[in-house]
């Protein structure tokens, strides 16, 4: 079973940042916290992990609360192209990745 | 190219029959994966080999049977097909273990 809580769907304006919250309140010490995406129909894309410190990259941020129980993933500057589900993971390093049923982000114009 | 591709794409067959899904990876990765997704979207780990051998096994029925002939190929065969394997299926790799999962772009398969 998954071990995450995300919202089931948001919206975020084209051009704005869209913040997606996950809950992961009983995440161990040596588990990761990873999101993938999937746009429709497609295959499920890795977007970025960590595991106690903020992570960037070209396509988003990750922020982990100090505690670990909870992170969000920040797209900076939304574009339409980002609509897509997004799922939260957390994984020990080499075991397998269980989703979730993740958040829909809409993003409109 | 490609980085996953699996083949064929679109899959339609009656019930009873035996259909094999083929996966390809060309990014020198050791692991790979079968997802299935079901039509509420959930996304399940089916198998996964690393260096052709077996590490997961998700309870799936012996029907499915994985098979890894180098670490750059991951097929399905599935035999005496039923409804509820109508679904997509996702072919994945990863570097290693510890890495990051690439899919291909998915095998929806309808059966009648």
């Amino acid at each position: 079973d998954a071990k995450t809580t995300q919202p089931p769907s948001m919206d975020c304006a084209e051009g704005r940042a869209a913040n997606l919250p996950c809950n992961h309140s009983t995440i161990s010490g040596n588990e990761y916290v990873y999101w993938y995406r999937q746009i429709h129909s497609q295959g499920p894309q890795y977007i970025i992990h960590g595991l106690k410190n903020n992570e960037t990259n070209e396509m988003a941020s990750l922020i982990i609360t100090e505690d670990r129980k909870s992170s969000t993933l920040i797209l900076p500057h939304a574009t339409l192209r980002d609509t897509a589900v997004y799922y939260c993971i957390v994984r020990v390093n080499t075991d397998k990745l269980i989703f979730g049923t993740g958040t829909r982000l809409q993003v409109f114009p | 190219d490609t980085a996953v591709s699996q083949t064929p794409k679109y899959l339609v067959t009656q019930m009873g029959n035996d259909k094999s899904i083929k996966c390809e990876q060309n990014l020198g990765h050791d692991t790979m994966y079968w997802y299935k997704q079901d039509s509420k979207k959930f996304l399940k780990i089916m198998f996964s080999y690393n260096n052709k051998e077996l590490i997961i096994n998700e309870t799936v029925p012996n029907r499915f049977s994985p098979k890894s002939p180098d670490k750059a190929h991951l097929n399905l065969h599935i035999n005496s097909l039923e409804l509820g394997d109508s679904a997509v299926y996702f072919c994945a790799s990863s570097l290693s273990r510890a890495g990051e999962l690439f899919f291909g772009e998915g095998s929806r398969l309808t059966v009648l």
